[in-house]
């Protein structure tokens, strides 16, 4: 099974900063990749798909960048409501999912 | 709008069983691709079991191979899960997840329900 590895496992951020998530896969899966965040009791929402296009309603401070094994999300300008986990996940073959990252205040 | 509605979990004891049943509407189901996908309490999602549009091709995690059974009844807009056989270890959180792209097998998940919660332990 491909392995991703997503970095940091957490992190601390304001309002207003720039934040950026990185995943790693354990081999190449070309494009195959989707970012998802998740609140507590809730279910995940797809956010980026195909490494870099945004799901249709996700604001457009959210953007992925990336292909081969690095892969990239970022959050431009943080707003209250970004404070989540957020995983990633491949497509290139059965699917997996990253360990996730926990971006708090 | 699309909704997914799961339904069934519950507490049952190692060895048991269960059925999840999940609802759909808001989109033609007989096109899509559907999943199952876990979340076992502070982990992250882990895909259980796939079906194609027309149940003609399906696939498991190799841990669920031989215990859980996934179905669909197109005519009744429905997927459901069977699970044999259940384990400590499958105590999680089971959602019906979409696959986003009609037609092409394993891609990612643009819709998800709410989720069940199915706790096995004696």
């Amino acid at each position: 099974a491909i392995q991703l590895t997503q970095s940091p496992s957490s992190l601390s951020a304001s309002v207003g900063d720039r934040v950026t998530i990185t995943c790693r896969a354990s081999q190449g899966i070309s494009s195959a990749l989707a970012w998802y965040q998740q609140k507590p009791g809730k279910a995940p929402k797809l956010l980026i798909y195909d490494a870099s296009s945004l799901e249709s309603g996700v604001p457009s401070r959210f953007s992925g960048s990336g292909s081969g094994t690095d892969f990239t999300l970022t959050i431009s300008s943080l707003q209250p409501e970004d404070f989540a986990t957020y995983y990633c996940q491949q497509f290139n073959s059965y699917p997996t999912f990253g360990g996730g990252t926990k971006v708090q205040i | 709008e699309v909704q997914l509605v799961e339904s069934g979990g519950g507490l049952v004891q190692p060895g048991g069983s269960l059925r999840l049943s999940c609802a759909a509407s808001g989109f033609t189901f007989r096109s899509y691709e559907m999943n199952w996908v876990r979340q076992a309490p502070g982990k992250g999602p882990e895909w259980v079991s796939y079906i194609s549009s027309s149940g003609s091709a399906i696939y498991y995690l190799d841990s669920v191979k031989g215990r859980f059974t996934i179905s669909r009844d197109n005519a009744k807009n429905s997927l459901y899960l069977q699970m044999n056989s259940l384990r400590a270890e499958d105590t999680a959180v089971y959602y019906c997840a979409r696959d986003g792209t009609p037609g092409q097998a394993g891609t990612y998940f643009d819709s998800w329900g709410q989720g069940t919660l199915v706790t096995v332990s004696s």
